[in-house]
Order: C-alpha cells, then sequence, then structure tokens
C-alpha cells in the first residue's frame, strides 16, 4: 500500500513570497489533515477534510493561509504572503475515517528567510 | 477541553535496558489515546493505540503502553531498547465526548539509546 505522499520536501522562500505544497493521501482515505509542526513542538492541526468538505479550519490563519482538495483527493496548502514564522515542517496526513488513527506523509520542511 | 503532556523533552537508555515514555492526559470523557514515532527527516509513523478493553496495548516494533484511568497516564514501554528506537516519541489524546475528531498531541520526547 502506497503510504501519503507529499512535495515538495524541501522548500526556502523569502518573507512576502508565496509558496503551496501538494498532498496525496492513502487511496480510500476520506479524510485528510494537514499539520504545522514548529521544530521543538508538536504538530498543530491547521485544517481536516472530510472528502472535499473542511471539517475544521479554526486553527488556519486565514489572511494568510488557504487549502483546497478538489474532488475529496489530492489537497493543496498555500500560503501567501509568507512569514519568517512560518518556517515549519508542513505534514499532511490522511485516515480511513475520523475516528481512526493517522497516516503521516513525510511533511516539506519551509524556510522563510 | 483536552490536553497531554509530555514531562520529559529527552530520554535516554542503555542499549538492551527497557525504556519509559512518559505520557499524562486530560479530557471530560473516556480517551482515546494515541503513540506515534518520528525518524529523522520523516512524518510520523503510527505505533500503538487505545481505545477500550484491555489496559496494556501492544504496538509495532515491540512497543506497548499502559493505559492507567486513576493516573491518568499512559506510558510507552518497551522491555529492550535498540539504537534504533532513537527517535522523537509523541503522545496524543482525543476526546470522543468532546465531539471532535482531532487529536491533541504533546510536544514530543526525544529517545536516545546509547550503543
Amino acid at each position: 500500500e502506497a503510504g501519503v505522499a507529499q512535495s515538495p520536501r524541501y522548500k526556502i522562500i523569502e518573507k512576502r513570497q508565496s509558496v503551496a505544497f501538494w498532498c496525496n493521501p492513502i487511496s480510500g482515505h476520506a479524510t485528510l489533515y494537514w499539520y504545522q509542526q514548529i521544530l521543538g513542538q508538536g504538530p498543530k492541526l491547521l485544517i481536516q477534510f472530510q472528502n472535499n468538505g473542511v471539517v475544521d479550519d479554526s486553527q488556519l490563519p486565514k489572511d494568510r493561509f488557504s487549502a483546497e482538495r478538489l474532488k475529496g483527493v489530492d489537497s493543496t496548502l498555500k500560503i501567501q504572503p509568507a512569514k519568517l514564522e512560518d518556517s515549519a515542517v508542513y505534514l499532511c496526513a490522511s485516515s480511513p475515517s475520523p475516528n481512526r488513527e493517522f497516516y503521516f506523509g513525510p511533511g516539506t520542511r519551509l524556510l522563510v528567510l | 477541553a483536552q490536553s497531554v503532556a509530555q514531562p520529559e523533552d529527552q530520554v535516554n537508555v542503555a542499549e538492551g535496558n527497557p525504556l519509559t515514555v512518559k505520557c499524562t492526559y486530560s479530557v471530560s470523557g473516556n480517551p482515546y489515546l494515541f503513540w506515534y514515532v518520528q525518524y529523522p527527516n520523516r512524518g510520523l509513523q503510527f505505533l500503538l493505540k487505545y481505545i477500550t478493553g484491555d489496559n496494556l496495548v501492544k504496538g509495532s516494533y515491540g512497543f506497548e503502553a499502559e493505559f492507567n484511568k486513576s493516573q491518568t497516564s499512559f506510558h510507552l514501554k518497551k522491555p529492550s531498547a535498540l539504537v534504533s528506537d532513537s527517535a522523537l516519541y509523541f503522545c496524543a489524546v482525543r476526546d470522543p465526548s468532546g465531539g471532535s475528531y482531532i487529536p491533541t498531541f504533546g510536544r514530543g520526547t526525544s529517545l536516545i539509546v546509547h550503543p
């Protein structure tokens, strides 16, 4: 079974630039999550999708972050404009259903200069 | 509200010795509890979970965890540590009575196994 795929693996941008991350969940997983993991901290949820609908985006900084999951499969997370404090690892996870364990992708490490 | 604490930033153990990584939680109802492991430059991998039933849960790579309701703890254990167990370990809790499917993760504990 293929795991959760994410790209790119690494990204370096300057502040005020925009960046986009892509995630392909495990086939058949209806639930998809984006997490932000700052160095030394546990993952923090940004947004949860159930199929192509948003379930929880209460912790997403909507003035600069956006996410979509077209057709209920792949998802993209965008930051525009980026700030220095956005430097983190962005993890995508999927789950067969909301009450099951998560399967995480390798993450995208973002450095904002 | 649900919360989880991992009181140790780092745990050091010699190879072959037993290891324990501590986790305590706070929920209003009965918790769902999870342990994940993160190897360098990798995403988190699921190790084990407690939903209901036997308080001792067995998971991947020889790890197990014991649910203790009176102490609100879910410590991760392994009888004999391997150098390859060195990684970052995260405890997570979800309170289904709160209506949320989102688990809260701890800050993580770095496990270092010395040869």
